[in-house]
């Protein structure tokens, strides 16, 4: 259990579909991330919400739009997707965006076909 | 921009042996610096944090010291067990307040 929940935990889809990844924190933490890991690649940070207000948005296609309706959940909406977007989403919670250890979720593995 | 380098990329000892990871990060302007634990299809689990004003942390076999000024830090596993094997990766927290994480050493230890 990390305190960290994400769903699904698979997920394929086409290119013209779209679904929504889901997570959820059970720390009381104010800060929450979504990360993007491919193969053989170091972590690409996609966005950073604090108190549920986005502070960072690092260069990310329209096509993922995050929403945080409150300080535990967090949701990335997929749309129009493409095969190199194919990658394990992982969420990340803090207790601040400064200086506060990380707690990550165990991912969604997105497959786009 | 940071670049967060990790070497080696893959490490296979065998049980026993006390593990050395290395991580280097290009600017020394830096809040703290995490290494983390990642098993095979799952999320990261936080090892230690070691803040800029630190030179090691230590938390059970495992010591991760950090050189801001040369761009360094170094994680020691002490006495490695099969249940060590994972990859582990360094994430430097950066004055832009960007976190930069390097792309992993993944680590064996055979029994």
């Amino acid at each position: 259990e990390t305190g960290v929940t994400q769903t699904p935990r698979h997920l394929v889809m086409g290119m013209t579909n779209k679904k929504s990844l889901k997570c959820e924190q059970h720390l009381g933490h104010n800060a929450m991330y979504w990360y993007k890991q491919s193969a053989k690649k170091p972590l690409e940070l996609m966005f950073v919400y604090s108190l549920e207000e986005r502070v960072e948005n690092n260069s990310v296609p329209s096509r993922f739009s995050p929403e945080c309706p409150n300080s535990s959940h967090l949701f990335l909406h997929l749309h129009t997707l493409q095969p190199e977007d194919s990658a394990l989403y992982l969420c990340a919670s803090s207790q601040e965006v400064v200086d506060s250890p990380l707690h990550f979720g165990n991912g969604t593995r997105l497959t786009v076909t | 921009k940071q670049e967060v380098t990790q070497i080696p990329a893959a490490l296979s000892v065998p049980e026993g042996e006390n593990l050395v990871l290395n991580c280097s990060f290009t600017d020394s302007a830096i809040y703290n610096l995490q290494w983390f634990r990642q098993d095979p299809g799952k999320g990261l689990t936080s090892l230690l944090l070691i803040q800029s004003s630190q030179r090691e942390q230590t938390s059970g076999r495992l010591n991760a010291s950090l050189d801001k000024s040369s761009g360094r830090s170094t994680l020691y596993i002490a006495a490695s067990q099969p249940g060590d094997s994972a990859t582990y990766l360094c994430a430097v927290f950066s004055n832009d307040y960007k976190l930069s994480f390097g792309a992993g050493t993944t680590v064996t230890v055979r029994a």
